[in-house]
This record gives structure tokens, sequence and C-alpha cells, in this order.
């Protein structure tokens, strides 16, 4: 059975750093593209950084482009999401997603960026 | 940035009902379209992808149809347990756009 856990969120000061972690099982994890999507409170889907499945290359949307970083370490299947500068409109639920048609998700975990 | 814009945004139907619910994009995506759904306090399930391929699990009654910047999901007999949110997604061009979501609820 596929699953991707992810933990890391919380609440954290606008400007300030955040690192979400995301653990897959139940598929040869390495073999996958992976992606993080998040969700704000109340509002739609958004894309958020992908990465093919060795690492080489990676892939943003412009608004989070240069801030946040997506990485992944095939020995421990797991992803990352390194997130600087935040801003308040980052508040999200952050879902760790395999690229594959988006076809698994995990079950999001919350950033809050507030003073 | 493609652009999908989803529609009806609110759709309220009766158990037995035929349902469609409509994404269109500002440009051709060609077959590059996914539709999922969303219940309260859930993650988005994928339903369809590539336009009409039903994802292993889900039932029959869901289908999905569309090519170039017109698509449509369509649940051919409502059900209860359908109740949620739905979302569309275009995955021809960086950077990947979602609907804005149609929530479905029983009459």
């Amino acid at each position: 059975e596929v699953q991707l856990v992810e933990t890391g969120g919380g609440l954290v000061q606008p400007g300030r750093s955040l690192k979400l972690s995301c653990v897959a099982s139940g598929f040869t994890f390495n073999n996958y593209w992976m992606s993080w999507t998040r969700q704000a409170p109340g509002k739609g889907l958004e894309w958020v950084a992908s990465i093919t499945n060795s690492g080489g290359s990676t892939y943003y949307p412009d608004s989070v482009k240069g801030r946040f970083t997506i990485s992944r370490d095939n020995a421990q299947n797991t992803l990352y999401l390194q997130m600087n500068s935040l801003r308040s409109e980052d508040t999200a639920t952050y879902y760790c997603t395999r690229h594959l048609y988006f076809d698994y998700w995990g079950q999001g975990v919350m950033v809050t960026v507030s003073s | 940035d493609i652009q999908m814009t989803q529609s009806p945004s609110f759709l309220s139907a009766s158990v037995g009902d035929r349902v469609t619910i409509n994404c269109k994009a500002s440009q051709n995506i060609n077959r590059y379209l996914n539709w999922y759904q969303q219940k309260l306090g859930e993650a988005p399930k994928l339903l369809i992808y590539n336009a009409n391929s039903l994802q292993t699990g889900i039932p029959s009654r869901f289908s999905g149809s569309g090519s170039g910047t017109d698509f449509t999901l369509t649940i051919s007999s409502l059900q209860p347990e359908d109740v949620a949110t739905y979302f569309c997604l275009q995955h021809n061009s960086w950077p990947f756009t979602f609907g804005s979501g149609t929530k479905l609820e029983i009459k």
C-alpha cells in the first residue's frame, strides 16, 4: 500500500524558514518523480514543486521560485521541501504527492505563517 | 500560465442524477487533464487521468471526456458518498494548474 507521511509543519513568523519532510513507503521511491502541492484554508489547490526521480532536476512556479527548494534522499525514501523567506500567503496545508498523475497524496501538514 | 476555468463552482443534485462538471483550459492541453475528488478534511483522490482513464479502484459511474481545451467529468448516477469538491488539473505544461473546484452536494 502506497503511503506518504508528511511532517514538519507548524507556526512560523514571516521571513523565517521551515523544512517539511515526507516519508514514502509501498512503492519503489527512486523510480518516481515527486511533488509538493498546497491548499490555503478554504481555497483551491496550487502546485508548489516537483523533482525528478534522481533529484537532478527541479521545477517551481514563480510564486515560490527562489524561496522554496525541493530535494530528496532516495536511500531514506524521503522527500523534502525547504521553505525560506516565508510569507503570510504561504499559509496552507502542504501535500506530498507522487508525481505520476499526482496519483497518491499524503494526509497533509499545516503551515501557518503569522507574527 | 495555463488558466483552468472550472464550472459550475457549486452544484446541488439528487441521488441517481447524472452530473457533469466542466473544465476549460486557456490553451490546448491535449489530453493532459486529471480529475480529483476531495472530501471534507481529506486529501484529494485521483479519479480520472489523461482525460478519460479511470484510476484503479474508482467506481465506473465516474467518467471523463474531452481533449484540447474542453473537458468534462461525468457521474452517471449520483450517490450520497459522492458529496465532495472536485478539481481538475492540467499537466500538459509547467506550471501545472488546477481548476478552482466544484462543490457537489445532495439535494
